[in-house]
């Protein structure tokens, strides 16, 4: 089975802290995927990448950026996390151009910014 | 701006009933529509999908009624049981997946 693996089920940040959000897949996928997830809001896309050292805005990028130096290893950074990036956040990671797309998902991060 | 809307928010069915979760579209655009199922602690899974050109796919329980002329889609939770409490997510994508609001299903021993 796919494993995607993020490093910390729970995170406790202060204001203006840098965060490291790291995600792990073993199935060679080649796009990965973070994506934040809060009530009444579903699932908003931050970033993606297609491949190593590639990578694209979603539909909310602003105070985030990411890095995939390994094919494996997608992080999502927070250069000064703020209070309204306290969130649930989902990495997931798929095989490129598959006709029906299928994301897998890791278990999430909850991140809480005092 | 979303692309894909959701309804309802939160649902409550007795065991043995049948779960209704709708979503709408508006890009014509968008070519394969999934489902994904997510219980409390762990990430969404896909659930079923479907694409545009059939109108209803069925795996188990679990059916996808797709209207085109209408961009609407659904899922249909047949006799409902409690282990089918989840957050349910519908989806869309042209070249990205765009994914709706997302519903909490309780079903009621």
């Amino acid at each position: 089975d796919v494993k995607v693996t993020q490093s910390s089920r729970y995170l406790v940040k202060r204001t203006g802290e840098k965060v490291f959000l790291e995600c792990v897949q073993d199935m060679d996928h080649e796009n990965m995927f973070w994506y934040r997830q809060d009530p009444g809001l579903g699932l908003r896309l931050i970033y993606f990448s297609y491949d190593v050292k590639m990578k694209e805005k979603g539909d909310i990028p602003e105070g985030y950026s990411v890095s995939r130096e390994k094919k494996e290893r997608f992080s999502l950074i927070l250069e000064s996390a703020s209070t309204n990036q306290t969130s649930m956040y989902l990495c997931a990671s798929s095989f490129r151009g598959a006709t029906n797309e299928k994301l897998f998902f890791g278990s999430g991060t909850q991140l809480s910014v005092l | 701006q979303q692309q894909v809307k959701q309804s309802p928010q939160s649902l409550i069915v007795q065991k043995g009933g049948i779960s209704i979760i709708n979503c709408a579209y508006e890009n014509t655009a968008f070519d394969y529509f999934p489902w994904y199922q997510q219980f409390p602690g762990k990430g969404p899974a896909l659930l079923i999908a479907i694409r545009p050109d059939v109108s209803e796919k069925k795996e188990g329980r679990f059916t996808i009624s797709f209207n085109k002329s209408a961009k609407q889609f659904s899922l249909h939770i047949m006799d409902s049981q409690p282990g089918d409490s989840a957050t349910y997510f519908c989806a869309a994508r042209a070249w990205k997946l765009v994914f709706g609001q997302g519903t909490r299903l309780t079903i009621n021993p």
